[in-house]
């Protein structure tokens, strides 16, 4: 089956920095959703990106699907972003192991 | 006015015992999915119901038998709890993947099982 490698796996920021999540997958897909879970466990749907360019206010992502890779960008973390980040692909939402992000104060 | 509502949201019970986690959705969409998150935060699916049709079944053990009334509605029942079934499980919805439509997937806020 299709394989979903995220990276990095943990990640600590100090409010106010920018960084980039990526997720890698090992075949062609139509379908590819980044969630954010927050530390109550609520899973948000934050994009629905099978390809192209899509930005919701300082979050925006990327997926290149001709080279299997789609990129997740926080720009000026807020201690609110905290919590983890799936990548999940094809319609049965094969998931990635996460990013857990941490941002302090 | 919760978009995909599941109950209950904790659930703590001893082995052996059967239960049931509800799930149902107000946004008119037609599948339904049923997900365990393992305790290292690993999310897969279980189960898929299109219009009360099974479409998706994962290798689950046979002591989890989803029932989809109507597509609205998508319960998960489980036989002969065992301690490895303690986990969160997750329903969510979406539209069928058709010409012009997305899955877009929206989340419950999941149920909490721990099996003692």
């Amino acid at each position: 089956g299709i394989q979903v490698e995220q990276s990095p796996p943990d990640l600590i920021l100090q409010e106010g920095a920018n960084s980039t999540l990526r997720c890698n997958f090992s075949d062609s897909v139509n379908n590819l959703q980044w969630f954010h879970q927050n530390p109550w466990g609520q899973l948000i749907n934050l994009f629905y990106i099978p390809s192209g360019t899509k930005q919701n206010g300082r979050l925006s992502a990327t997926t290149v699907a001709t080279e299997r890779y789609s990129l997740l960008y926080i720009s000026s973390s807020q201690t609110t972003d905290s919590g983890v980040y799936f990548c999940a692909v094809s319609q049965k939402l094969v998931f990635g192991k996460g990013t857990k992000l941490t941002v302090n104060p | 006015d919760t978009a995909v509502s599941q109950t209950p949201k904790y659930l703590v019970t001893q082995m052996g015992n059967d239960k049931s986690i509800k799930c149902e959705q107000n946004l008119g969409h037609d599948t339904m999915y049923w997900y365990k998150q393992d305790s290292k935060k690993f999310l897969k699916i279980m189960f898929s119901y299109n219009n009360k049709e099974l479409i998706i079944n994962e290798t689950v053990p046979n002591r989890f038998s989803p029932k989809s009334p109507d597509k609205a509605h998508l319960n998960l029942h489980i036989n002969s709890l065992e301690l490895g079934d303690s986990a969160v499980y997750f329903c969510a919805s979406s539209q069928r993947v058709t010409s012009g439509r997305t899955n877009i997937q929206y989340f419950g806020a999941g149920t909490r099982l721990s099996v003692l």
